[in-house]
């Protein structure tokens, strides 16, 4: 079965400053998606950036990247220039484009919290 | 365009009552699916819906059901409450099936006293 791994379950960063969040994922299948959702106080799950285990090349969407580590199934959050509108729970998810495990697979969540 | 709603957003219910849950997704979106967030258990997928069809399910006990419309629309009954069942249940709506990009709602909070 595949799981999902988030070890901070919390972290904090300084307005302006740069933060990463880490995952780490188990799986045996060759094809697969990763994301990272975000979910402010408002509940709405947003989706931040994804991954196709495909690419190579890293997805970047504006002060948010990832670094896609393949073999050793990690794959982490970069945040730049943070700011207060960012912090929220961040998860961590999984899922396969097809077959029976199509769902997504979530970790346990980073609490992100900005400092001014 | 809209985003995926579902309603209501609150609700209270006593143990052993039923409760249905509604979700409609983005417009064009056929494809739904639903979760349980609890601070326990983080985030469960309960089942997908596609063409009217449960297409997966989780690994929840039978009082959990779904069903999809014609419309795309869904709803979640689950009966004989449990303390157990309190929890944020969210709805995620994708275009069809093996689309990997799920759209969330902003989730029910059924508290079960």
């Amino acid at each position: 079965a595949q799981t999902v791994t988030q070890s901070q379950p919390e972290m904090s960063v300084q307005e302006a400053e740069t933060v990463t969040l880490s995952c780490t994922y188990d799986t045996s299948e060759s094809d697969y998606y990763l994301f990272w959702y975000k979910q402010p106080p408002s509940r709405q799950m947003i989706l931040v950036i994804r991954q196709e285990a495909y690419k190579q090349q890293n997805a970047t969407e504006n002060r948010f990247s990832v670094n896609f580590q393949k073999a050793a199934k990690s794959f982490s959050l970069k945040i730049s220039d943070s700011q207060l509108g960012d912090a929220a729970m961040y998860f961590c998810a999984y899922r396969v484009p097809s077959g029976s495990a199509r769902q997504l697979t979530f970790g346990s969540g980073t609490q992100l919290t900005v400092l001014p | 365009k809209a985003g995926v709603t579902q309603t209501p957003r609150y609700l209270i219910k006593t143990r052993g009552q039923q409760v249905t849950l509604s979700c409609s997704p983005i417009s064009g979106h056929r494809s739904v699916s639903w979760y349980q967030q609890t601070p326990g258990q983080g985030l469960q997928f309960l089942f997908e819906y596609f063409s009217e069809t449960q297409r997966n399910k989780g690994n929840f006990p039978g009082r959990f059901s779904g069903r999809q419309f014609s419309n795309s629309r869904s709803e979640m009954n689950v009966s004989t409450l449990e303390l157990g069942d309190s929890a944020l249940y969210l709805c995620a709506s994708s275009l069809r099936l093996g689309v990997t990009e799920a759209f969330f709602g902003q989730g029910t909070r059924l508290t079960v006293v």
